[in-house]
């Protein structure tokens, strides 16, 4: 069974700030591995979805790595707003069940003005 | 383009009650999921559903938990009873062809409190 882990569990982090999330898999055979952004009380939202022959992806701020040999994943984020605390989440997909998402905990990010 | 739909937004029931959980998700994806998340964790499967068909159940607590997908579009998720236990946010999710990698869209999410 695929298991995530999502460390730290809470970031807090003055504006402006350049910071990386980080997520780690256990079976590095996967089929890709999306980050999603979760405000309080709302659904998820997909911010960037890595296919597992990347490396990584771009969206505005924030840059998605994935390194499946080590089976890590980070999402950096530049200059960090206010607006951007959330929590955080990953979810791998395995190559042996693709239609199958494994979520980590996430980590809850809070930048502060 | 509208995105996935769920109601009611929040519910509070007495233990033992019943419950149910609408969704209608994003107009042509045949993948539908259900999940279910406790405070703090990410959310865990309860059910996948490719067109009206469950195809992955394996997590869904049959003996109160049952859920439909009438015309592989609109989904039903019910508890009967309800426990305490059972207090989690419920998301909907859809999707399209996954072998093309496609990505999942979820729903705003139910919030169910049960006493």
């Amino acid at each position: 069974k695929q298991e995530v882990t999502q460390i730290p569990a809470a970031l807090s982090v003055p504006e402006g700030e350049n910071l990386v999330l980080n997520c780690s898999f256990t079976d590095s055979a996967i089929y890709n591995l999306q980050w999603f952004r979760q405000d309080p009380g709302k659904g998820l939202t997909s911010l960037l979805l890595i296919q597992s022959s990347q490396r990584e992806q771009t969206s505005g701020r924030l840059n998605a790595s994935l390194d499946k040999s080590s089976g890590r994943s980070t999402l950096y984020i530049a200059a960090s707003q206010p607006g951007d605390s959330a929590t955080y989440l990953c979810a791998v997909r395995p190559q042996w069940n693709f239609n199958k998402f494994y979520f980590g905990s996430g980590t809850k990010l809070n930048v502060k003005p | 383009e509208a995105g996935v739909v769920q109601s009611p937004r929040y519910k509070i029931i007495e233990k033992k009650q019943p419950v149910a959980f609408w969704c209608n998700p994003i107009s042509g994806h045949n993948t539908l999921y259900w999940y279910r998340q406790n405070l703090g964790q990410g959310p865990e499967l309860l059910i996948r559903y490719e067109n009206e068909e469950a195809v992955d159940d394996s997590q869904l607590p049959k003996d109160r938990f049952s859920a439909e997908r009438l015309k592989g579009v609109d989904s039903t998720l019910k508890i009967q009873p309800a426990e305490l236990g059972d207090s989690a946010v419920y998301l909907c999710a859809s999707s399209a062809d996954l072998s093309l990698g496609n990505e999942q869209f979820f729903g705003p999410g139910t919030r169910l409190t049960v006493l």
